[in-house]
């Protein structure tokens, strides 16, 4: 079974903190991916990496930044931490048939 | 560019009352469709891969069909822990992330 794990279910964090949500995968998947979700907007893809190093921005990618050191392990960065950016934030992993494999998330509150 | 629409947004059903659930989708390439299940403050589990119109898979009381422009979730005779969100996303050419609908919430009463 593919399994992603999140750093933190639950994170309470103040205005203009630096924060940092990690996620692992134990599937030697190339591709992972950041989402954010939130009531009435559904999922929504903040960045994704397709290998290490490699990058790309999503569809909200403003506030955010990420960093791919190894295969397994892929973090988000908020680099200054802001109200708008409380949300359920979740991890996903790819197969080679383009499935994505979820983490549990990790709820983030911004004060 | 790729549209997903689920339909309806939300559904009550009584145990034991069968219903489906749509989603509908224009996209380039398709490739085929991931059905999920999300309970409240969790990641989406994965449920289903259909890779070609036609094609049906099962799961204990559900059942995943697709077409050429929908997919359907059928639930037979539901019961209360059925009751979750469920999330499609068709898998197409475009790019290397999914467009994911977004979601009908099912609650199941006893």
């Amino acid at each position: 079974d593919v399994k992603v794990t999140q750093s933190s279910r639950y994170l309470v964090k103040r205005t203009g903190e630096k924060v940092f949500l990690e996620c692992v995968q134990d599937m030697d998947h190339e591709n992972m991916f950041w989402y954010r979700q939130d009531p009435g907007l559904g999922l929504r893809l903040i960045y994704f990496s397709y290998d290490v190093k490699m990058k790309e921005k999503g569809d909200i990618p403003e506030g955010y930044s990420v960093s791919r050191e190894k295969k397994e392990r892929f973090s988000l960065i908020l680099e200054s931490a802001s109200t708008n950016q409380t949300s359920m934030y979740l991890c996903a992993s790819r197969t080679a048939d383009r499935a994505q494999y979820f983490g549990p998330g990790t709820r983030l509150t911004v004060l | 560019e790729d549209q997903v629409t689920q339909s309806p947004e939300a559904l009550r059903l009584q145990e034991g009352e069968s219903s489906s659930l749509n989603c509908s989708y224009t996209v380039s390439g398709l490739r085929g469709l991931f059905w999920y299940r999300q309970d409240p403050g969790k990641g989406p589990e994965f449920l289903f891969t259909l890779y070609s119109a036609g094609e049906e898979k099962e799961k204990e009381r559900l059942k995943a069909t697709l077409t050429k422009k929908e997919s359907f979730l059928h639930i037979t005779a539901p019961k209360p822990e059925d009751s979750a969100t469920y999330l499609c996303a068709p898998n197409s050419n475009s790019g290397y992330a999914l467009n994911f609908g977004k979601g009908t919430s099912l609650l199941v009463t006893p």
